[in-house]
């Protein structure tokens, strides 16, 4: 079985601070992970994702997410966050040996950035 | 290109009725999912499908009907719709189980009353 936990429903930051948004995952086997952001009445959108390699992942729009094997977990990181990164933003997990590409979400964290 | 398209984008429906949710892409994806959006619940799998004529089931099926006789369409459908159906469905692709990033529709929000 494979799970993901993001332990924050909401996070605040003021614009211009660093952001991170937490994920940890559990699989049997070696995991890809995933970040998507999902804005207002839309789908989901691709950020990143981690398959194998070097451990910090760059992705879409500044966002940046680093692979911690030994704690289980792929943080989302931004250096300095924007008024429009305000999203819910979702973190996935696959486990590698599972055949069917079948990603499992985690409940998801909405982020405030204010002015 | 148009992507991953859904229809309707809205839909209210009376306990005990049926329906069907639309879902078509153009990019020859091979892979096809069916996920329901519930409130701090995450994405849920209901359905997929690795190709023409081949689906399974995913984390949450009962109550869900699907079929793919088409590389581009992968409808979803409710036979008797119950008010704990009611919820956001997105249908995504991908090409190969290798690459794993998923291509969302817009979704589909669905009511049951």
């Amino acid at each position: 079985a494979q799970s993901v936990a993001q332990p924050e429903d909401q996070v605040n930051v003021a614009e211009g601070n660093p952001l991170t948004v937490k994920c940890t995952y559990s699989v049997s086997g070696n995991p890809y992970l995933f970040w998507y952001v999902q804005y207002p009445n839309r789908g989901l959108q691709f950020l990143l994702k981690y398959i194998t390699g070097d451990n910090l992942v760059k992705g879409s729009y500044g966002f940046e997410a680093e692979f911690n094997k030994s704690q289980t977990s792929f943080h989302l990181k931004k250096p300095s966050a924007l008024v429009s990164d305000s999203a819910l933003y979702f973190c996935a997990v696959r486990d590698m040996g599972a055949a069917g590409n079948k990603l499992t979400f985690g409940g998801g964290t909405r982020v405030l950035v204010k002015p | 290109n148009a992507g991953v398209t859904q229809t309707p984008k809205f839909r209210i429906l009376k306990i005990g009725q049926s329906m069907t949710l639309q879902c078509t892409q153009d990019m020859n994806h091979n892979y096809m999912y069916w996920y329901r959006q519930d409130p701090g619940m995450g994405l849920k799998l209901i359905y997929y499908s690795v190709g023409a004529g081949i689906t399974d089931k995913g984390e949450v099926p009962n109550g869900y009907n699907v079929s793919r006789s088409t590389t581009e369409d992968f409808p979803l459908r409710l036979e008797l719709a119950a008010p704990s159906q009611t919820s956001v469905y997105f249908c995504a692709s991908t090409l190969t189980e290798n690459t794993g990033e998923l291509f969302f529709g817009e979704g589909s929000r669905l009511t049951v009353l």
